[in-house]
């Protein structure tokens, strides 16, 4: 079974409505992360937790909220989905414990696109 | 800010070396990484380097650190065609700031 699960992997929404992306974790990791990938743009740090009270944004978070229901659960949502939202995103998680090293696990990603 | 910059695209034969440079902005990383993304997956980390190194190697990998010029490099020795992905180098310690990365070509 995969480290890191996202659902759904793809998503086909209108402009407006509201979407939640979820991303479970069986590595427990306290650390998880949203990001966005976009063609020329590389991965974009959306959101970013380091614990279950934790929440931090990232570069990118305007249009976006999150939440951290447990330690292996972490959602995002947009609120209300705009066509420029339309990307690959990304769940990954991470524990620095050890060598102090960032090895971040990433989800399979989930393909989103907002008409 | 921080920031990683890497060129785009990268075309080489099969059996021939590759190399994928990246320069970064934050001195103060303890590690710096390359990850790699096949088709249709999400990122896995490749390798990385201690910022006191200079190089490291791992089989057909070799990381090149140049602290001065802040510029890292990722040589894939006899490259193969399971080895056409993208390629992201990043930089700080938590959270790290990825490049856009570098997508690596390899011809038959």
């Amino acid at each position: 079974d995969a480290d890191v699960t996202q659902t759904p992997r793809n998503r086909i929404t209108k402009t407006g409505k509201r979407i939640m992306l979820e991303c479970s974790q069986t590595k427990g990791h306290d650390r998880m992360y949203w990001y966005r990938q976009d063609p020329g743009l590389g991965l974009r740090l959306i959101y970013y937790s380091f614990d279950v009270k934790d929440i931090n944004k990232g570069e990118i978070s305007d249009g976006y909220s999150v939440s951290r229901q447990a330690q292996a659960k972490f959602s995002l949502s947009l609120e209300s989905a705009i066509p420029n939202q339309t990307a690959l995103y990304f769940c990954a998680t991470s524990d620095l414990r050890g060598q102090g090293v960032d090895t971040q696990y990433f989800g399979p990603g989930t393909r989103l696109t907002v008409l | 800010g921080e920031d990683v910059e890497q060129s785009l695209f990268l075309s080489v034969r099969e059996g021939d070396s590759s190399v994928i440079n990246c320069t970064y902005t934050d001195s103060s990383s303890t590690y710096l990484y390359w990850y790699k993304q096949e088709p249709g997956a999400g990122l896995q980390l490749l390798t990385y380097i201690f910022s006191n190194m200079d190089m490291k190697q791992d089989q057909r990998l070799t990381v090149l650190l140049n602290k001065k010029d802040k510029h890292l490099s990722l040589r894939i020795a006899d490259t193969q065609t399971g080895d056409s992905a993208i390629y992201f180098c990043a930089e700080g310690d938590t959270p790290l700031v990825f490049g856009k990365g570098t997508r690596l070509s390899v011809i038959a």
